[in-house]
């Protein structure tokens, strides 16, 4: 069974740090995707990413996020500089077409608890 | 906007009851409804889908259907076991567009 893989499961950081999340989507996939839940509320879609270039995001995903596939392999998340309100659990997908077409074969991985001191 | 609604948990019931987990949603046009569920410690996994009016979704003995008319897709279950106890999160997707509107989620808990 392919899996999506996050790390670190836990992070804790200082406000005003960088962090960056790590994901490792299922090989053959080409869209890739980053949503948040905070504690108690919604998971939110964040951003998407295909052809190395984001396709879409949300208003969540401003100027402190950005996204990056630096090989073949991983796909990141990184927060410039860490708020409060930064703390949620994140999520990273990857499906091998648009979600609307492939949803059979949409992943998720397990999330990265972020918590922002 | 796009929004999904589902019912406030957390649920706890016994071994071999009825669940019914309530989903309303609000969007334009004609989306794509999905209901995901997440056990400790993993990803969200795809549990059941309906993609047009009166579908019907199921999987592992939960069903849900798509009511254009009402703006639902309840998930049931006829008799709950203990494995099933996760979180269950309703989802849509728009006709165009990439990601995915997800409810807050409800917690399952099964008592034997």
């Amino acid at each position: 069974e392919p899996e999506v893989t996050q790390t670190p499961s836990h992070q804790v950081t200082q406000m005003g740090q960088e962090v960056i999340l790590r994901c490792v989507p299922i090989s053959n996939h080409l869209y890739f995707y980053w949503y948040r839940q905070i504690l108690g509320q919604k998971v939110e879609f964040l951003v998407s990413f295909y052809n190395n270039e984001i396709s879409e995001k949300s208003e969540i995903f401003d100027d402190q996020f950005s996204v990056e596939r630096p090989d073949g392999s991983n796909f990141t998340l990184k927060i410039r500089s860490t708020k409060l309100e930064d703390s949620a659990m994140y999520f990273c997908a990857s499906t091998q077409g648009l979600a609307i077409l492939s949803t059979d074969t949409q992943y998720f991985g397990p999330g990265t608890r972020l918590t922002v001191l | 906007g796009d929004s999904v609604t589902q019912m406030e948990g957390p649920v706890t019931l016994s071994e071999e009851a009825f669940l019914t987990i309530n989903c309303t949603y609000t969007a334009t046009g004609y989306p794509s409804l999905f209901w995901y569920v997440q056990y400790p410690g993993e990803g969200l996994q795809l549990l059941l889908k309906a993609t047009k009016a009166d579908d019907k979704g199921s999987n592992k003995g939960f069903e849900a259907t798509y009511r254009k008319e009402t703006t639902s897709f309840h998930l049931e279950k006829g008799s709950v076991q203990v494995s099933d106890s996760a979180v269950y999160f309703c989802a849509l997707v728009r006709e165009t567009g990439n990601q995915f509107y997800f409810g807050t989620g409800t917690s399952l808990t099964v008592i034997p």
